[in-house]
């Protein structure tokens, strides 16, 4: 079955604590994406990858890092997380190199930092 | 950051009836526009897209409309059914970035 997954689902840590969120993809698409979603605030774009090895800030990196070594791998990585951090992440993936075209979502990943 | 707003947070409807979801954009560069729906506790799924050489786009059920002069994106779901209550997102792309609304709550009266 053609699809996004990430892991974990439901996280919750602390102040500080080093974490990584995966996301992997079974479609064999070039554009990658991470969001975050906050109430009143919608999607809001954190990074972006057109290819392997090739990774963009979108509208909120800070505090966050990425990477794409595998085309199919792109995880989200919080090397300090703070409160406000605190969020619902999407990951999602499309064909081609550009990111117009449809965009596949993983589940979520509901993070909650203390 | 760009804007994409939405002109209603909510929108009932009797199940049946015609649904109607605004959206303004504020980036004359948009090329391409994505309308997207949310149920509770899962990802945004993809609904309809259009891109700016069109004015329309006709799915099953759904239409796109896009007005380029006044920056309007709507969405229009035919014979609105119980199964369509969730909230529905606009999204536009400038570059390889995609800018997303607020979300429009839909719910359906049975």
């Amino acid at each position: 079955e053609a699809q996004v997954t990430q892991n974990p689902r439901y996280l919750i840590t602390v102040t500080g604590k080093k974490l990584t969120v995966t996301c992997s993809q079974n479609m064999n698409h070039e554009y990658m994406s991470w969001y975050r979603q906050d109430p009143g605030l919608g999607l809001r774009q954190i990074y972006y990858s057109m290819n392997v090895e090739v990774t963009d800030k979108g509208d909120v990196p800070e505090g966050y890092k990425v990477s794409r070594k595998e085309k199919r791998n792109f995880p989200l990585i919080l090397e300090s997380p703070s409160p406000n951090q605190t969020s619902l992440y999407f990951c999602a993936s499309s064909p081609g190199t550009s990111g117009k075209n449809i965009q596949y979502f993983g589940a979520g990943t509901r993070l909650s930092v203390l | 950051g760009e804007s994409v707003g939405l002109h209603l947070p909510t929108l009932s409807v009797q199940e049946g009836d015609n649904s109607i979801i605004n959206c303004a954009y504020s980036n004359s560069a948009s090329d391409y526009f994505i309308w997207y729906k949310q149920e509770s506790g899962k990802g945004p799924q993809f609904i309809i897209d259009i891109r700016s050489n069109m004015d329309k786009r006709q799915g099953q059920r759904v239409t796109v409309l896009l007005n380029k002069t006044v920056k309007h994106l709507s969405l229009q779901i035919a014979a609105t059914q119980p199964g369509d209550s969730a909230v529905y997102f606009c999204a536009e792309n400038i570059g390889n970035q995609f800018y997303f609304g607020t979300g429009t709550s839909l719910t359906v009266i049975p």
